[in-house]
């Protein structure tokens, strides 16, 4: 069985401030891991994903995220947020079908 | 490159009504998936097809839901005998057929409110 934790259900940040939006994962197969976003009003789209190798990923817009297979986790972070990046984030497990977590709202204050 | 389509936007149906959704995938995408997502949720998988075929099937696509693709292109959900826990965004995406790798692009979804 697959799943996905995601441990905040809001993060609010200061513009120009780190974020770390939080992924813990349970699977029972072989790992591919993956970090949505969705922005108001538009369709899901892929930030990043981990299949193999490196555990460090860089995906669009600045993020990234590590693998951590001993903390089973897939964190993503950004080192300075923009107003733009208000959204909510989805973490995602799985390969044929994707098992989601119930997603973080990342509120960016001015 | 257009991405993938989905067809109304936004549906407001009565209870017991049957509503139909549509999604166009990317041209060459041989896969297509359904999910279902509800407020404060994330998506849910519902099913999803290669080619024609449908392959995987959830437990929580009742009976009084069904998914086509008859052409290997387009397909469509239908909802028969609405009820209002059916409310929810439907979402479609749709990938290569490169097994477990390839990346799943998402359509914009289709709001459903049934009263």
């Amino acid at each position: 069985a697959q799943s996905v934790t995601q441990l905040d259900s809001q993060v609010p940040v200061f513009e120009e401030a780190p974020v770390e939006l939080r992924c813990n994962y349970s699977s029972s197969v072989s790992v591919y891991l993956f970090w949505y976003v969705q922005y108001p009003n538009q369709g899901l789209q892929l930030l990043l994903k981990y299949l193999s190798g490196s555990t460090l990923v860089k995906g669009i817009n600045g993020f990234e995220a590590e693998f951590n297979k001993s903390q089973t986790s897939f964190h993503l972070r950004k080192p300075s947020v923009h107003i733009s990046d208000t959204a909510e984030y989805f973490c995602a497990v799985g390969g044929n079908q994707f098992y989601f977590g119930t997603g973080t709202s990342l509120t960016v204050i001015p | 490159d257009t991405g993938v389509s989905q067809n109304p936007r936004h549906k407001i149906t009565k209870r017991g009504q049957n509503v139909t959704f549509r999604c166009d995938p990317i041209s060459e995408h041989n896969r297509l998936y359904w999910y279902r997502q509800t407020l404060g949720q994330g998506p849910e998988f519902l099913t999803y097809f290669q080619n024609e075929a449908q392959l995987e099937k959830s437990r929580l696509l009742s009976d009084r839901f069904s998914a086509e693709r008859p052409k290997g292109s387009f397909s469509t959900l239908e909802i028969q005998r609405t009820e209002q826990g059916d409310s929810a965004m439907y979402l479609c995406a749709s990938s290569r057929t490169g097994g477990l790798l390839e990346t799943q692009y998402f359509g914009p979804g289709t709001r459903l409110l049934v009263l």
